[in-house]
């Protein structure tokens, strides 16, 4: 089983829609996760992160947490063609490494 | 002003040859980190140093090789390239501690191809 787990996609959505990105994790003790965003031959980026249990927002974007399902989520409200990117879970391990999923692309399209 | 900077953006060579990329980081973090991105998009640590010192070396051949000259600066060395060393390779920095909120800042990576 991997450490962190999303689905590569692609995931299409049509501009104004609401994307959902999903990631699972493996370490029960994790603590702090990540959502990156990556432009095609660009590097990562992060764009939210989130440690309690529940819902965190900004702007257009909210990061959900259930550590008791080891489940996080992004989802971007209104999207547009410029949110089109590879999204990257990032988990950070108890021996401090962060951790990334293989990513899920993400195609909003007009 | 680039934060973290990466040489040579770009390297093609042949198996078999050895290789450097260099990184340089003007953020003032102690920790820098190299990561290799495969062609499936997956990003995996391979080595961290924290203010010179290796605190994370990942499960890797040993024709890799880390150098910190100092907190600032991060080298990868290959030794004895391979097929499946061409991929895009980040170097990263970040502060530790309670300033650490997990945000990495990556170079702009360098894609290495071998033929």
């Amino acid at each position: 089983q991997k450490e962190v787990e999303q689905n590569s996609g692609p995931l299409s959505v049509p501009e104004g829609a609401i994307a959902s990105l999903n990631c699972t994790y493996s370490d029960r003790v994790s603590q702090s996760f990540f959502w990156y965003r990556q432009y095609s031959g660009k590097s990562p980026e992060l764009i939210m992160s989130i440690y309690s249990n529940g819902d965190k927002e900004d702007g257009r974007f909210t990061a959900q947490l259930n550590k008791a399902s080891q489940y996080v989520s992004l989802l971007i409200r209104d999207s547009q063609p410029s949110d089109s990117a590879t999204y990257l879970c990032a988990v950070r391990s108890n021996t401090g490494k962060l951790i990334f999923g293989q990513g899920t692309t993400l195609q909003v399209k007009p | 002003d680039t934060a973290v900077s990466q040489t040579p953006k770009y390297l093609v060579t042949q198996m078999g040859n050895d290789k450097s990329i260099k990184c340089e980081q003007n953020l003032g973090h102690d920790t820098m980190y190299w990561y290799k991105q495969d062609s499936k998009k997956f990003l995996k640590i391979m080595f961290s140093y924290n203010n010179k010192e290796l605190i994370i070396n990942e499960t890797v051949p040993n024709r890799f090789s880390p150098k910190s000259p100092d907190k600032a600066h991060l080298n990868l060395h290959i030794n004895s390239l391979e097929l499946g060393d061409s991929a895009v390779y980040f170097c990263a920095s970040s502060q530790p501690g309670a300033a650490n909120t997990g945000e990495l800042f990556f170079g702009e990576g360098s894609r290495l191809t071998v033929l």
